[in-house]
């Protein structure tokens, strides 16, 4: 069963830089098929997709933040990671990876909240 | 990017009740199409995907239709624990899009 777990810090300040990292277990990100993917929630809101990146290190980010990601992996601790600069206040969401099979998100972390603020 | 456009956006159904929700898209998704279900405080669970295709462990009671633009999810017969949010999202295009959302609410 593959497992993902957010983890990074939940209070960001305005300007700096958000960095979190999914750790997954069950299943290794260099077998490769799988897109790891990030998607944030907006408090009350729906569901925005940011980006992934493959075990290559491909990635593909939503236009909409496309200056201010950067999405990594790091195949030797089977974990994936997000780094969003420049941030504001309109960056606070619950922050969730997942793994998507070119297809559908089949599963997800549980999600992580980063709050900005000063 | 494709716009993904779910009606209605609240929907009262009484336990037991048979509910319908919809998605439509800016373009064709072919069928290249995805449920969610979203409880407070949890991540979303993927019910549905190829449009019509229940994921592992779904029950019967739920079934997705449609393609191209134009689709739905219906519950036959609303269980309790099937009162929250669903989404849909497309996986045609880059860059993936959801729809904003359908509450299943209690009636």
């Amino acid at each position: 069963q593959v497992q993902l777990q957010e983890s990074g810090p939940g209070l960001v300040k305005p300007s700096q830089t958000l960095s979190l990292t999914c750790t997954v277990s069950g299943g290794s990100i260099s077998s490769g098929g799988y897109y790891w993917s990030w998607i944030r929630q907006h408090p009350g809101k729906g569901l925005e997709w940011i980006g992934y990146s493959y075990y290559t290190g491909s990635t593909y980010y939503n236009p909409s933040l496309k200056s201010r990601v950067t999405i990594s992996v790091d195949t030797s601790k089977n974990q994936f990671s997000l780094k969003l600069s420049s941030v504001t206040a309109a960056d606070t969401a619950v922050y969730y990876c997942a793994r998507e099979g070119g297809q559908h998100l089949d599963y997800w972390g549980q999600g992580t909240l980063v709050t900005v603020s000063s | 990017e494709i716009v993904m456009t779910q009606s209605p956006a609240t929907l009262s159904v009484s336990p037991g009740e048979r509910a319908t929700l919809s998605c439509r898209a800016s373009q064709s998704v072919s069928s290249n199409l995805a449920w969610y279900q979203q409880k407070p405080g949890q991540a979303p669970r993927l019910l549905i995907y190829g449009a019509s295709t229940r994921a592992t462990g779904i029950p019967a009671r739920f079934s997705g239709s449609g393609s191209g633009t134009e689709f739905s999810l219906t519950i036959s017969s609303l269980q309790s624990e099937d009162f929250a949010v669903y989404y849909c999202q497309q996986y045609n295009n880059w860059p993936r899009t959801f729809g904003g959302g359908t509450k299943v609410e209690i009636k």
